[in-house]
This record gives C-alpha cells, sequence and structure tokens, in this order.
C-alpha cells in the first residue's frame, strides 16, 4: 500500500517557486521523508531528505509539518529543467525498499 | 564516466528466450537494486543486495533471478522472458549509511515480442 500521496499533475511559470505537496499521514517515527524526480525517462534522481527538521540543499528546500504527516518540496527558482516527475517516498531507516507511487507530473511552462 | 552503468541500453528479445541486464557501479557502495517502470507508472523493486553475499526480493520478483558477482556488479536475468516483462529497468546503488539516498542507472529499455 502507498504510504503517501500526491496530486497526479501541476504546472509552474518559470522562475516562480514550485510548491509540491505530500501527504504522509501514517508516517512512523523512524521514517524519513525523501524526495526523488525523473526526468523523462532517465534514471530517477535523490534530491532531499528529511526526518523532522526543514532541510535545504542547493536544489531544493523541503518543509516537513510538526506533525510529520505531510511536506512540502519547494524549488525555489523553477527552470524549463525541472519539468519532471516528482516522488515523495516515506522510507525506514534501514535502507533498502523505496516505495515509488505515481508521484507528480510538474510541468514548468515559459 | 557514469557511475552507474547499464547493458545494453534497449533490447528487444522473443517470448521464451533467456536475457541478462548488467549493472555496474564505480561508487564502491555496498548496496545495488533493480526496478522495472512501466508506462505512467512508477517504479518497482524487483531484487536488491546489501553486500555480495545477501540477496533479497523485492515487490515483484517472479519470472526473474539475480546475481551479485562482486561488489561492483549486479545482474538481473529473465530466465524466460514473457511480453509483459516489456517495460523499463533500472539498477541503482546506495551506500550502506542511515540514509537512503540512492543512484541510479541510465535504464535499459526491454520489449519481449
Amino acid at each position: 500500500d502507498a504510504k503517501t500521496t500526491q496530486p497526479t499533475s501541476m504546472d509552474c511559470a518559470e522562475g516562480r517557486a514550485a510548491n509540491l505537496p505530500c501527504n504522509h499521514s501514517t508516517i512512523s517515527g523512524n521514517e524519513y521523508v525523501y524526495w526523488y524526480r525523473q526526468i523523462h525517462s532517465q534514471g530517477p534522481q535523490y534530491i532531499i531528505h528529511g526526518l523532522k527538521n526543514n532541510e535545504t540543499n542547493e536544489m531544493a528546500s523541503l518543509i516537513i509539518t510538526e506533525d510529520r504527516k505531510s511536506s512540502t518540496l519547494i524549488l525555489p527558482h523553477a527552470t524549463l529543467r525541472d519539468t519532471a516527475v516528482y516522488y515523495c517516498i516515506v522510507e525506514g531507516n534501514q535502507g533498502g525498499k523505496l516505495i515509488f507511487g505515481q508521484g507528480t507530473e510538474l510541468s514548468v511552462k515559459p | 564516466d557514469a557511475d552507474v552503468t547499464q547493458t545494453p541500453r534497449n533490447r528487444i528479445t522473443k517470448t521464451g528466450k533467456r536475457i541478462m541486464l548488467e549493472c555496474s557501479q564505480t561508487k564502491g557502495h555496498d548496496r545495488m537494486y533493480w526496478y522495472r517502470q512501466d508506462p505512467g507508472l512508477g517504479l518497482r523493486l524487483i531484487y536488491y543486495s546489501f553486500d555480495v553475499k545477501d540477496i533479497n526480493k523485492g515487490e515483484i520478483s517472479d519470472g526473474y533471478s539475480v546475481s551479485r558477482q562482486a561488489q561492483a556488479k549486479f545482474s538481473l536475468s529473465l530466465e524466460s522472458a514473457i511480453p509483459n516483462q516489456t517495460a523499463l529497468y533500472f539498477c541503482a546503488t546506495s551506500s550502506a549509511g542511515p540514509y537512503n539516498e540512492q543512484f541510479f542507472g541510465p535504464g535499459t529499455r526491454l520489449t519481449v515480442l
């Protein structure tokens, strides 16, 4: 069973922030939230992960609610190259099984 | 050079044929994975290996087998290919640390006629 729920698709204007939501209401205390993206049938690419605190790296920011039941991936200045399917994945810290749902198809438009 | 390579990149085969997909990595990671992706769907885990002597079934292992020949090599075999195994296959690697950052290969597009 899928542990996460994401919108099927979203649009974003180039240069604007893209905010991708994810619900994970059954997340356990030791499970991380991971975000990956897949650009047009290429291999998925890791973006960011977090446990409780908000995280930021060179690609994106991850905002996790205090109850950890949802999170938002933020691409601060979306470009056309950010058009991809974005997967939100919840996984325990034992490694191994990433369960990919159907993700959110983000289209960045000029 | 790519850290995770897959061969072949494209393959067309016939029903009943045995086929092997190969994955090599230069990242020095202990953990390796095989996924398949069907059109419009997310990836599904076939097999994974946490070290050379470790093999584990994923959610869709029926009809597949794997071999971990070395730390850097992990092969996926279809003993008798069938048309519904037509898919995009990805290999991935990760380190043995607490975080599951996986690095994916470019994929193999397999068509079974």
